[in-house]
């Protein structure tokens, strides 16, 4: 399975907006590129995902890169309650869709 | 429907003796996987259900555990023998067919002494 690529720890402040980078210069044509996001205390829950374009939905926007090595995960106002661990996963298509989470992004946001 | 559930939450248990744990679904999912997480690590993939069918477990499923969905609705995971190193929070998620988005539960929080 390709591998992802992400900080270990952001900082955010209240209310901006948090751009959380993930590199997966391995992908290949097939791989949806998804997050999930772990609050503490709580089971991970599903941010997003997407295949080539960019994608928008309630709780964020993927951007994706042209050549797909690399994504971004955007929060356009972090929020006390986004304080989480952030995982970029990718997930074969055609796969059962097990996830293969990595270490994360941990995000704090100060108020 | 509230979501995946998970039973019990938290367990402790000694060294040697057998756990179960229940995982109940959103309704009409027909994926039901579970995973394990440790201290400061991400979910590591354990076993894989379609409907009452085990199709995929990791090797990280050693011969102490077993997973079984008889019906294609709950799912128990049992281990037995625990050991020390089974301390870990076991998460259950589930998914519709079709859709690769999947629901986690609270997960059951195992502690081995």
């Amino acid at each position: 399975d390709a591998k992802t690529t992400q900080p270990n720890s952001m900082e955010s402040n209240e209310e901006e907006p948090v751009h959380l980078p993930c590199n997966h210069s391995t992908i290949s044509g097939t791989d949806y590129i998804h997050w999930y996001r772990q609050l503490p205390s709580q089971g991970p829950e599903y941010v997003i995902h997407g295949l080539t374009s960019n994608v928008n939905n309630r709780m964020a926007s993927l951007a994706i890169a042209e050549d797909r090595k690399s994504s971004t995960l955007i929060l356009h106002r972090a929020t006390l309650r986004d304080a989480a661990v952030y995982y970029c996963i990718l997930v074969r298509g055609g796969s059962q869709g097990n996830l293969i989470f990595g270490k994360g992004t941990k995000l704090s946001v100060k108020p | 429907d509230t979501g995946v559930s998970q039973n019990p939450r938290h367990k402790i248990t000694k060294r040697g003796q057998n756990v179960t744990f229940r995982c109940d679904p959103i309704s009409e999912h027909n994926r039901l996987y579970w995973y394990r997480q440790t201290l400061g690590q991400g979910p590591e993939f354990l076993t894989y259900f379609q409907n009452e069918a085990q199709l995929e477990k990791s090797r990280l499923l050693s011969d102490r555990f077993s997973a079984e969905r008889p019906k294609g609705s709950f799912s128990t995971l049992e281990i037995q023998r625990t050991e020390q190193g089974d301390s870990a929070m076991y998460l259950c998620a589930s998914s519709p067919i079709g859709s690769y988005e999947q629901y986690f539960g609270p997960g059951t929080r195992l502690t081995v002494t």
